[in-house]
């Protein structure tokens, strides 16, 4: 079974559509994140929740919008996509926030391409 | 002065070397460090921990040095498949905000 999964694995859509990414653990942790790895493969945090609750907020435009309906699922809502959406979007989890052996768990990525 | 940065290579190594990577962060106040790799294509993974007194794994030998605020990765007897990029994370002080490095790509030739 895999740890954190996500969907879909490649997505090419327009500019201006709106698209999600889901994704979900089964390893019941109570934190998941969403990061977005760039065409210079800088990983870079968007987004974290704690057992449903927004802990991270990293300056993302308004356009992003995640939803935690429960503790093991967090989708990724994306508006009116733009050509700099163009990345490499990262589901993981962590048993909780930081801490030493805190290991994160990512899935296997989600390619979206704007064109 | 960016979180944590690294030198991202490429480092060209023939099988059998010994190559050492660095990663330095700005917030003192950082409080755990983490060394991931990534393959081509493919998610991070956790390589391993670092921890205060120096750790190893394995070929791997991970250090800590809190005073320059740098973390280092040894690998030893360098085999093909160490052939990646190496991730430096470090979780920021108060927030435990796991950021990553831009990574050191590794390439292992015969």
């Amino acid at each position: 079974d895999t740890a954190v999964s996500q969907t879909p694995k490649y997505l090419v859509t327009q500019m201006g559509n709106d698209k999600s990414i889901k994704c979900e653990q089964n390893l019941g942790h109570d934190t998941m994140y969403w990061y977005k790895q760039d065409s210079k493969k800088f990983l870079k945090i968007m987004f974290s929740y704690n057992n449903k609750e927004l802990i991270i907020n990293e300056t993302v435009p308004n356009r992003f919008s995640p939803k935690s309906p429960d503790k093991a699922h967090l989708n990724l809502h994306i508006n009116s996509l733009e050509l700099g959406d163009s990345a490499v979007y990262f589901c993981a989890s962590s048993q909780e926030l930081g801490g030493v052996g805190n290991t994160i768990y990512f899935g296997e990525g989600s390619w979206l391409t704007v064109v | 002065r960016k979180e944590v940065e690294q030198d991202p290579g490429p480092f060209n190594v023939p099988e059998g070397a010994t190559v050492a990577f660095n990663c330095t962060y700005s917030n003192s106040a950082s409080q755990s460090f983490f060394w991931y790799r990534q393959d081509c294509r493919k998610e991070p993974k956790l390589l391993m921990s670092v921890y205060s007194s120096g750790n190893e794994d394995g070929r791997f030998t991970a250090q800590l040095n809190r005073a320059s605020q740098y973390i280092s990765l040894l690998i030893r007897d360098s085999k093909l498949s160490d052939s990646a990029t190496y991730l430096c994370v470090v979780t920021r002080g108060g927030s435990y905000i796991p950021t990553f490095g831009r990574g050191t790509s590794l390439i292992v030739h015969p």
